[in-house]
């Protein structure tokens, strides 16, 4: 399963809303994940089950979707959520990661 | 505290093999899939493959099967990674993740700090 994630390029300004889209390229179920990596450190979990926020993930952070179309929404931009996040698919192997999208500060 | 530590990076030649680890500490080792992650260097995550300590069920992703080996050791809680014979394109630094829930890989909750590996020609 093809992930592709857009867009690869975010910027954007502290306060704003912003939302990122992961498309696949075919039906997947509810196992579907969201990740945030800082330059230099290990991706972190941010929601899985495509809506489930992790342990200790501000409320600003949400997912959502179905069949072939999920996203992330940052409601809120705070200057600590300036970094790529990833979306991953875990229905199917060979589990995929999408591309990445990097939000940098406007 | 739940915890994955890898071993420390490492500089080889091409067509040598490598084997790096991935200690857990914390948790029931042989309850949780542990997987390991590519990223190359200013590039994106990449799925290799990931095993199931209890019974070493392993799944391998077609771009790295046949190129890499996943184990994993009950009795020493560790993970590993291993090439026997190096490219330089394999540069980059390794991730090992685990899943989140017992049994299933819904997500990967934890995360070692990485292994780079550079691989000179």
């Amino acid at each position: 399963i093809q992930l592709t994630q857009s867009p690869s390029f975010l910027s954007a300004s502290v306060g704003d809303s912003i939302t990122i889209t992961c498309r696949a390229s075919q039906g997947i179920g509810s196992y579907f994940a969201w990740y945030q990596q800082k330059p230099g450190k290990a991706p972190d979990l941010l929601i899985y089950d495509v809506s489930t926020l992790q342990t200790g993930v501000p409320s600003r952070f949400s997912g959502s979707g179905s069949g072939t179309e999920f996203s992330l929404t940052i409601s809120g931009l705070q200057p600590e959520d300036f970094a790529t996040y990833y979306c991953q698919q875990l229905h199917l192997y060979p589990l995929t990661f999408g591309g990445g999208t990097k939000v940098e500060i406007k | 505290e739940v915890q994955l530590v890898q071993s420390g990076a490492e500089a080889k030649k091409a067509g040598e093999s490598l084997k790096i680890s991935c200690q857990g500490s914390g948790y029931t080792f042989a309850s949780y899939w542990i997987g390991w992650v590519r990223q190359m260097p200013g590039k994106g995550l990449e799925w290799m493959g990931i095993i199931y300590p209890r019974d070493s069920d392993t799944k391998y992703s077609p771009s790295f099967e046949g190129h890499v080996t996943i184990s994993a050791d009950k009795s020493s809680n560790t993970a590993y990674l291993q090439w026997s014979s190096l490219k330089a394109s394999d540069s980059g630094i390794y991730y090992c993740a685990r899943a989140a829930v017992p049994g299933i890989v819904n997500s990967l909750n934890i995360w070692g700090q990485g292994t780079m590996v550079a691989v000179s020609s």
